[in-house]
């Protein structure tokens, strides 16, 4: 059973230091994005990636983020330096452009930010 | 820009009990697709359907049925006899069309808990 795969599943750091999540698409998939959800303002775009080239990251904060795809079976979202207000739930998707609509989440990496 | 309002925070029902949950949209595309997820307790979001700008017909899975309305840009989701494990937040969520296909840009409403009690 395919699954886009997250890690870490839950991460507690303090402000300031680095905070790296990783993503392992389905296999095949051709389409990634990241996706940040909070109470506040729910789920949120921060970037995408197509054929692993970044086609928008507009919705990140540049100064300390950044998300790259080192090779097709990983994409990674960084944070530095880390903030309390970047604590949220950051999801990972995959899907295919030529594919039916769905997209498929990871089961998210919960980061708090102390 | 676009966006999408699900106007219900929380809805409470009784097992067996119908619900409507409802999302209204904004767009300035004529070429769009509106999407339902769910997202049980255990957090992933899971692909429930997907509907493009020029399909207005009415779709039912199961228990599960979706009244798309072009007019009203309303696209609402019923659960027919609504079962505990139904219990979860639902997104409704708009995309742009690209090359003939969604381009997966998602814009999701802020979501509504869903509580089905026995």
């Amino acid at each position: 059973d395919a699954r886009v795969t997250q890690t870490p599943r839950h991460k507690v750091t303090e402000m300031g230091q680095e905070v790296t999540m990783r993503c392992q698409p389905i296999l095949g998939h051709n389409t990634v994005f990241w996706y940040r959800q909070t109470m506040m303002q729910g789920l949120e775009l921060l970037a995408y990636f197509r054929n692993r080239a970044p086609l928008d990251d507009s919705g990140m904060p540049k100064d300390r983020f950044s998300a790259e795809m080192p090779d097709a079976t990983l994409a990674t979202l960084k944070i530095q330096p880390s903030e309390p207000r970047d604590s949220a739930v950051y999801f990972c998707a995959s899907g295919l452009v030529s594919g039916a609509g769905e997209l498929f989440f990871g089961e998210g990496s919960r980061l708090t930010v102390l | 820009a676009q966006k999408v309002t699900q106007a219900q925070t929380e809805i409470s029902v009784v097992e067996k009990e119908d619900v409507t949950l409802d999302c209204v949209y904004e767009t300035r595309d004529t070429t769009y697709y509106l999407f339902w997820y769910k997202q049980p307790p255990s957090g992933e979001l899971v692909f429930l359907i997907r509907r493009n700008s020029f399909d207005e017909q009415n779709e039912i899975s199961g228990r599960y049925s979706w009244n798309f309305q072009k007019s009203t840009s309303s696209f609402n989701f019923t659960i027919t006899a609504s079962q505990v494990v139904d219990s979860a937040v639902y997104f409704c969520a708009l995309s742009e069309a690209w090359s003939g296909g969604s381009n997966y840009k998602l814009t999701f409403g802020k979501g509504t808990l869903l509580t089905v009690n026995p």
